[in-house]
């Protein structure tokens, strides 16, 4: 079993769409939850990352750690083409400096 | 942040040749670290460099295929050696500054080897 488990897609939605991305973990001593977005060609940039479990919002993203259920989630809110990309989780234990990915889910936001 | 150049940003190698990707930071930093992205997988950890000291491979990577070269606290290069197609993927280098919450990346190496 995957450490983390992150559905590739693609994901198709209209434009103004809420999206929600998601991942699982198995575990549980992650305690850095961090969501980066890959355009086509260019390297994984960072968005945010949130620390145990909670809410975390950054204009229209945000971030959701549930730490009960080992899920986390990032949602996109007024989705815009410009958000087409693919959007890969990341974790972090408290001991360690070792990023775990997911393997990106493709999100297409067509207008 | 940083901006993180890597050359060649795609190439096309033959098996059985060996290709070097470089990697160069704005800015000084102590450790530099090289992943891999296949297609349809997670990005994995290769190595990390620190400068002045041999790097450290994760499980599943050798030296002798993947040599690092960490010259100074702004370049780092890797090797791709004895190419064969199972080596296609993008080759990514990456930086944090302070913990791995803020790491960057360059926009990776595209290698085909056919």
């Amino acid at each position: 079993q995957k450490e983390v488990e992150q559905d590739p897609g693609p994901l198709s939605v209209p434009e103004g769409a809420i999206v929600s991305l998601n991942c699982t973990y198995s575990n549980s001593a992650f305690q850095y939850f961090m969501w980066y977005r890959q355009y086509s060609r260019k390297g994984p940039e960072l968005l945010m990352y949130t620390y145990s479990s909670g809410n975390k919002e950054d204009g229209r993203f945000t971030a959701q750690v549930d730490k009960s259920s080992k899920y986390i989630s990032l949602f996109i809110r007024d989705s815009q083409p410009s958000d087409s990309a693919t959007y890969l989780c990341a974790m972090l234990r408290g001991d360690t400096d070792k990023l775990i990915f997911g393997t990106g889910t493709r999100l297409q936001v067509f207008p | 942040s940083a901006v993180i150049s890597q050359k060649p940003s795609r190439d096309i190698c033959q098996r059985g040749t060996s290709l070097t990707i470089q990697c160069q930071v704005d800015s000084q930093v102590t450790m530099m670290f090289w992943y891999r992205q296949q297609p349809g997988q997670s990005l994995t950890l290769i190595a990390t460099a620190n400068q002045g000291s041999e790097a450290t491979y994760e499980s599943g990577f050798v030296i002798d295929k993947f040599p690092i070269s960490r010259p100074n606290l702004t370049f780092s290069t890797l090797t791709v050696s004895n190419m064969s197609p199972e080596d296609s993927s993008i080759y990514l280098c990456s930086v944090e500054f302070g913990r791995a919450t803020e790491a960057f990346f360059g926009q990776g190496t595209r290698l085909t080897v056919v």
